[in-house]
């Protein structure tokens, strides 16, 4: 099977414009995870979707960042406007859901990342 | 708060040696514990994984005992090989969303021959 893909793989852009990142995950996983590791720091969690809806956004650190998934399958990351410190590479990660007769705890399939530069 | 602290690297071996990779954690209850593993051009993997106290997960030839009195994670093989070579992360899972993981900075790992 494919795995979670994401594009682009870089993107370089400067601060006040606009960016768009795309995962598209494991045909037939419900839950869709955003991550993002910037400079220097951890991985860190920032929202998650099952199906079309946004399960946990607790995640995500501002109103610049919207995350859509409209009819469930693949999700953007949109960062308007973008500022320096958005800089890092972003991370997407798919698993499947309960109604797939899977546990709860199935594995998440991690995407290879989009690494994003403002300049 | 949660949070997860691991060995800071970069850590070079040489091909069969001994690999031990520190992990700590910190938690309000009893998180599920993981390692996960980004080779070099790919995504990150689970390596293994531990859901209770004294649980070892294993997998590759890696260990980890999930470790409640001392709160660790310790990664460990007996004999490193050049293919391990990758960014290794220690991974907590403390409830709500399943994805709502708290990483470690990650250790990369260089196996020379």
């Amino acid at each position: 099977e494919a795995g979670v893909t994401q594009f682009p793989s870089h993107s370089v852009i400067e601060k006040g414009q606009t960016v768009t990142l795309r995962c598209d995950p494991i045909s037939g996983h419900d839950n869709l995870y955003w991550y993002r590791r910037v400079m220097g720091k951890e991985i860190k969690f920032l929202l998650h979707f099952v199906k079309e809806s946004k399960q946990d956004e607790s995640g995500m650190p501002n109103n610049r960042f919207l995350a859509e998934r409209t009819g469930g399958t693949y999700s953007t990351l949109k960062v308007q406007p973008a500022e320096l410190e958005d800089s890092g590479v972003y991370f997407c990660a798919s698993s499947q859901g309960r109604s797939q007769g899977r546990s709860y705890n199935s594995p998440l399939h991690f995407g290879n990342g989009t690494r994003l530069t403002v300049t | 708060g949660n949070s997860v602290t691991q060995m800071e690297g970069p850590v070079t071996l040489s091909e069969e040696a001994f690999l031990t990779i520190n992990c700590t954690y910190t938690a309000t209850g009893y998180p599920s514990l993981f390692w996960y593993v980004q080779y070099p051009g790919e995504g990150l993997q689970l390596l293994l994984k531990a859901t209770k106290a004294d649980d070892k997960g294993s997998n590759k030839g890696f260990e980890a005992t999930y470790r409640k009195e001392t709160t660790s994670f310790h990664l460990e093989k007996g004999s490193v090989q050049v293919s391990d070579s990758a960014v290794y992360f220690c991974v907590m899972n403390y409830g709500g969303s399943q994805g709502n993981l708290i990483f470690g900075k990650g250790t990369k790992l260089s196996v020379k021959p």
